[in-house]
């Protein structure tokens, strides 16, 4: 899982919570993603951010938030309005270039109850 | 749009004989092309990459994969399997124009002893 940190591993909210997912990288990569994961769907990408104070609408970013005020850091917030939060969510960071591949987390499972 | 297909949900094969698992992409334009590893409740850990030059790619823990222009595909293979490589495996796709990576569903490899 390299350089790449996320917390808590299992998470339980209750419904109409919000919550923040935490993603810490020590690589020195620029760019970061938030990916969600589905049983049979693959991955699906929520933000990604290609530099510190900006990031970008994924195509399911719906409910979802996030932050880029550190370089090393990327934290994802699930909204009381993600109708169906129930996933395995994974980050992800690469270092400028589009030639690179992801380093991925471990990820983080988020249940409602 | 960009898209990947693995047409596999499983594959299962005995240990010690060939595997192939099948990915097709679809892009605009010129595509680099993504291998990953997935064990149950871990991050993506990374195989291998095609971005230019030799159709041949080697990657970890002895895979390989083979980009066909032609044929839009980018098979995972591996001469001889190991029951220690049964996970879920997804082919990504990045065209050269953007920052995102389109994964496939995934393909589960069960190797039996």
């Amino acid at each position: 899982d390299g350089g790449i940190t996320q917390s808590p591993k299992y998470l339980f909210r209750k419904e109409g919570q919000n919550v923040t997912l935490s993603c810490e990288q020590n690589l020195n990569h620029d760019a970061m993603y938030w990916y969600r994961q589905d049983p049979g769907q693959g991955l699906r990408l929520i933000y990604y951010s290609q530099i510190v104070n900006d990031f970008q609408k994924g195509d399911i970013a719906e409910g979802y938030s996030v932050s880029r005020e550190k370089k090393e850091s990327f934290p994802l917030t699930v909204t009381s309005a993600q109708k169906n939060p129930t996933a395995f969510y994974l980050c992800a960071s690469t270092p400028e270039s589009r030639y690179n591949e992801q380093f991925f987390g471990p990820g983080t499972r988020l249940t409602v109850l | 749009a960009q898209s990947v297909a693995q047409p596999e949900d499983q594959v299962n094969v005995a240990e010690g004989n060939p595997l192939t698992v099948k990915c097709t992409y679809s892009v605009s334009g010129n595509p680099y092309l993504f291998w990953y590893v997935q064990y149950p409740n871990r991050g993506l850990q990374f195989l291998l990459k095609y971005i230019t030059g030799d159709n041949l790619v080697k990657g970890s823990y002895g895979f390989e994969a083979e980009f066909n222009k032609s044929q839009t595909s980018f098979h995972l293979k591996k001469p001889s399997a190991l029951v220690s490589a049964s996970a879920l495996y997804f082919c990504a796709v990045r065209e050269d124009s953007s920052y995102k990576l389109i994964f496939g569903s995934g393909t589960r490899l069960l190797v039996r002893p």
